[in-house]
């Protein structure tokens, strides 16, 4: 079945600064990749997704990258703020298919 | 527009009682799929009801089991209960199976004394 792993378990940046968080997966069937975010007390919510027709997608300060060749994807923030202090989880699915598989999570803080 | 609701928010338990968690998918929505997230853990997937029947089941054993009503509405139970089982469970719902995007609602922490 499909194995998702994630890095870093764990990042600080300043304000401002750019944070990236990397996930690979292993089923090459897969072709449906989300990222939620989870503040604390919360579920998660999903910030944004991507679908393996392409290859980058943007919303404001976030994007996310995909390379299907080498089966990994990133989530990129722009100009952080301390509001986007949570945890980020990226996840992998067949979509109409497979339930997600989650990656084990990246604590972001931002620093003001 | 209600998003996902779940009860009870909290939840303790002792070794050997059972539990059932309850869950209502927002609005629209025929899905629910239920997750355990242990601490410092993503979400792994339980089981996901349709049209009042288990569809897809993930690697947990039978003391899970769940139900969905004809208002969509959904149940997790749990049966023997073991320390292990402490996590927060959550409930997830979408449209037409995997169609569509997964909506998460805030969860039951449950504690297994």
């Amino acid at each position: 079945g499909e194995n998702v792993e994630q890095h870093p378990s764990t990042l600080s940046v300043q304000e401002g600064d750019s944070a990236v968080i990397k996930c690979t997966y292993s089923d090459s069937a897969s072709n449906y990749f989300p990222w939620y975010k989870q503040e604390l007390g919360k579920g998660p919510q999903l910030i944004i997704d991507i679908r393996s027709n392409v290859g980058e997608k943007k919303d404001q300060r976030i994007a996310v990258t995909l390379n299907k060749t080498a089966k990994h994807f990133s989530l990129h923030i722009t100009e952080t703020q301390p509001e986007d202090s949570a945890v980020y989880f990226c996840a992998a699915s067949i979509q109409g298919n497979t339930p997600l598989v989650f990656g084990k999570g990246t604590r972001l803080s931002v620093i003001a | 527009d209600a998003g996902v609701t779940q009860s009870p928010t909290h939840l303790i338990k002792t070794r050997g009682q059972q539990v059932t968690l309850r869950c209502s998918p927002k609005s629209g929505h025929d899905t629910v799929s239920w997750y355990q997230q242990a601490l410092g853990q993503g979400p792994q997937f339980i089981f996901q009801y349709y049209e009042e029947e288990e569809r897809q089941r993930g690697n947990f054993p039978d003391r899970f089991s769940g139900h969905q009503f004809p208002n969509y509405s959904s149940e997790l139970n749990v049966n023997a209960l073991l320390l292990g089982d402490s996590a927060l469970y959550l409930c997830a719902s979408s449209l037409n199976l995997w169609g569509g995007e997964q909506f998460f609602g805030p969860g039951t922490r449950l504690t297994v004394l």
